[in-house]
């Protein structure tokens, strides 16, 4: 089962800040968060992983909370090109490591 | 460097039939997972290949199998396939499968079953 709980459905205007919520309470100490997107019928695509610290890279910053319990993925200035469904999945521990869990995630919808 | 490649992009078989799936790996990527997406039951895990070796498996009956070569690349194998086995079957790779490295997809095959 997914260990995290994502809300179903987010909408954001272009330009505007997407900011998008994940529960994760019973990931362990040495579990990571993914978070992945997945644009109609393609193969997902990574934004951004991250362990305790905040991240960021070119597409995205990750905030989790600093007892790890939840997280969100911001993405800045949304665009249309942006509208997906996004997954938060924990990660790991290592002999589990490369079954990546998915829930329902969440469907934003970015509009003009 | 390359993406993660899958062949076919899309295949139609009819129920009983069996199909091959084959998938490239990123460059230098030894680690190989299989996924299978259906509207009803979402993203699941098939299983994980390292080494030749199949060293993870999700919860799916053993008329899916797979195998991973020498140089990584890796297919899955469903025999006697059921209308259920229609799906977008996804490949991912990664340099040796520690939960630090990202997984990158593949494309997909799609596969429908009539």
């Amino acid at each position: 089962d997914a260990k995290t709980t994502q809300p179903t459905s987010m909408d954001c205007a272009e330009g505007r800040a997407a900011n998008l919520p994940c529960n994760h309470s019973t990931i362990s100490g040495n579990e990571y968060v993914y978070w992945y997107r997945q644009i109609h019928s393609q193969g997902p695509q990574y934004i951004i992983h991250g362990l305790k610290n905040n991240e960021t890279n070119e597409m995205a910053s990750l905030i989790i909370t600093e007892d790890r319990k939840s997280s969100t993925l911001i993405l800045p200035h949304a665009t249309l090109r942006d509208t997906a469904v996004y997954y938060c999945i924990v990660r790991g521990p290592f002999g589990n490591t490369d079954k990546l869990i998915f829930g329902t995630g969440t469907r934003l919808q970015v509009f003009p | 460097k390359a993406g993660v490649t899958q062949t076919p992009r899309y295949l139609i078989k009819t129920r009983g039939q069996q199909v091959t799936l084959s998938c490239s790996p990123i460059s230098g990527h030894r680690s190989v997972s299989w996924y299978q997406q259906t509207p009803g039951q979402g993203l699941q895990f098939l299983f994980e290949y390292f080494s030749e070796t199949q060293r993870n498996k999700g919860n799916f009956p053993g008329r899916f199998s797979g195998r991973q070569f020498s140089n990584s690349r890796s297919e899955m194998n469903v025999s006697t396939l059921e209308l259920g086995d229609s799906a977008l079957y996804l490949c991912a790779s990664s340099l040796v499968g520690a939960p630090q490295e990202t997984q990158y997809f593949g494309p997909g095959t799609r596969l429908l079953v009539l």
